[in-house]
């Protein structure tokens, strides 16, 4: 089955770290770019960050730069978000998206179902 | 960064109602739109891309349309099932910026 799955989420303090996962199976992988999008409770949909198919270009919304770190690791089919100096405006679902193009248009086809991320003391 | 903004920011409507929903870009964006439909507690799910192809799997009620900074997402005939929020997003350039989504209710 065509799935992303993501964990790590949880209850963490202010200024703490959380690494989040999203593991990806029935599809290649290594060849797609991947997306981290989240969503504050009550909230719309921000896009978070990018990474390349083989993770040599990474880019970020401001509003992480310089906390956040997307990487990934094709061999075990598995996309990463370290969070550090986290705040309790990174309260959100944090969801990993496939990204997909055709005509140079980006779009996201295949989303997991989230991760819960809670920033409070 | 582009601004995205979407019109009306909810909508009620009966089953068997065509309604449409329109997004407005910050500057021009060409054709780089995408349409998502979201339910409560459930991932996004992509309904149109490039501003008018048809999602694989997706009824054809759904239909999207426009080019530069006006865009619209139709849907002729409303099931129970279309009763969601639905988000715009554009993919011209980072960051992807999402509208604020429409809120679609009975």
């Amino acid at each position: 089955e065509v799935q992303l799955v993501e964990s790590g989420g949880g209850l963490v303090q202010p200024g703490g770290s959380l690494r989040l996962s999203c593991a990806a199976s029935g599809f290649t992988f290594s060849t797609y770019w991947m997306h981290w999008v989240r969503q504050a409770p009550g909230k719309g949909l921000v896009w978070v960050s990018r990474i390349n198919s083989d993770g040599s270009s990474t880019t970020y919304a401001d509003s992480v730069k310089g906390r956040f770190t997307v990487s990934r690791d094709n061999a075990k089919n598995t996309l990463f978000l370290q969070m550090n100096s986290l705040g309790a405006e990174d309260t959100a679902v944090y969801y990993c998206a496939r990204g997909e193009v055709t005509r140079s248009s980006w779009f996201f086809d295949l989303w997991g179902r989230g991760t819960l991320v809670t920033v409070s003391s | 960064d582009i601004q995205m903004t979407q019109s009306p920011p909810s909508l009620s409507a009966s089953v068997g109602d065509r309604v449409t929903i329109t997004c407005r870009a910050s500057q021009s964006i060409s054709s780089n739109l995408n349409w998502y439909q979201q339910k409560p507690g459930k991932a996004p799910k992509l309904l149109i891309y490039v501003a008018s192809s048809l999602q694989s799997g997706v009824p054809s009620s759904f239909s999207g349309s426009g080019s530069g900074t006006d865009f619209t997402l139709t849907i002729s005939s409303l099931q129970p099932e279309d009763f969601a929020t639905y988000y715009c997003q554009q993919s011209h350039s980072t960051p992807y910026t999402f509208g604020p989504g429409t809120k679609l209710e009975i």
